[in-house]
């Protein structure tokens, strides 16, 4: 157990619908960072929020979005969902987001797309 | 970004060490190696990072060579629950200090 929890644990959508993933990172983490991970490939970073700023971004399209709040917990948001973002979703918090400050992984969501 | 180069798999005979290399060629200035295992889809569990020295830990240990270019996970012990997607990760020094998985090695331990 990592102390990071994410909701809801499977979720199926329709193609062209929004969705909203949550992550609450492990106490005293201000660093939350967003995977995508397809089947049989490794994990791929989405985006990294520090003290509710993103502060980073992969390359994924713009409506993927999110948001961190104060208490550092996180959203994911997909809007006009297609079939290829069928995949698990990782969020992972650590206490900075420098190097030396390893992640910490929650058990993820499962996003399928029809 | 560094890239690293695991083999695809291997298989470990239970209660014998594993050990999993990776190349890291590319890896440069303060850029920490870390590794990762993943069972079953599940979230990817830390093992152990380091920068220059060999490192130790109640899980594993990680042994990186002088010219840090590659490095070596060693699982002292492996039982059945070691069965995993293990991950070498040279972490971005760039912004983000994101981490970029590749696909890792499949870890089989034999009965």
């Amino acid at each position: 157990e990592t102390g990071v929890t994410q909701s809801p644990t499977h979720l199926i959508k329709t193609r062209g619908q929004q969705v909203t993933l949550r992550c609450s990172s492990q106490s005293g983490h201000n660093t939350v960072s967003w995977y995508q991970q397809a089947l049989g490939q490794g994990p791929q970073f989405i985006f990294q929020y520090y003290r509710e700023e993103e502060n980073g971004r992969g390359n994924f399209p713009p409506r993927f979005s999110g948001l961190q709040f104060p208490n550092y917990s996180s959203e994911l948001n997909v809007n006009a969902l297609e079939l290829d973002d069928s995949a698990l979703y990782l969020c992972a918090s650590s206490l900075e987001f420098r190097q030396g400050y390893e992640q910490y992984f929650g058990p993820g969501t499962r996003l399928t797309v029809t | 970004d560094a890239k690293t180069t695991q083999p695809p798999s291997m298989d470990c005979a239970e209660g014998r060490a594993a050990n999993l290399p990776c190349n890291h060629s590319t890896i440069s200035g303060n850029e920490y190696v870390y590794w990762y295992r993943q069972i079953h889809s599940q979230g990817p569990q830390y093992i152990i990072h380091g920068l220059k020295n060999n490192e130790t830990n109640e899980m594993a240990s990680l042994i990186i060579t002088e010219d840090r270019k590659s490095s070596t996970l060693i699982l002292p012990h492996a039982t059945l629950r070691d069965t995993a997607v293990y991950y070498c990760i040279v972490r971005s020094n760039s912004g983000t200090y994101k981490y970029i998985f590749g696909t890792g090695t499949r870890l089989k331990v034999l009965a």
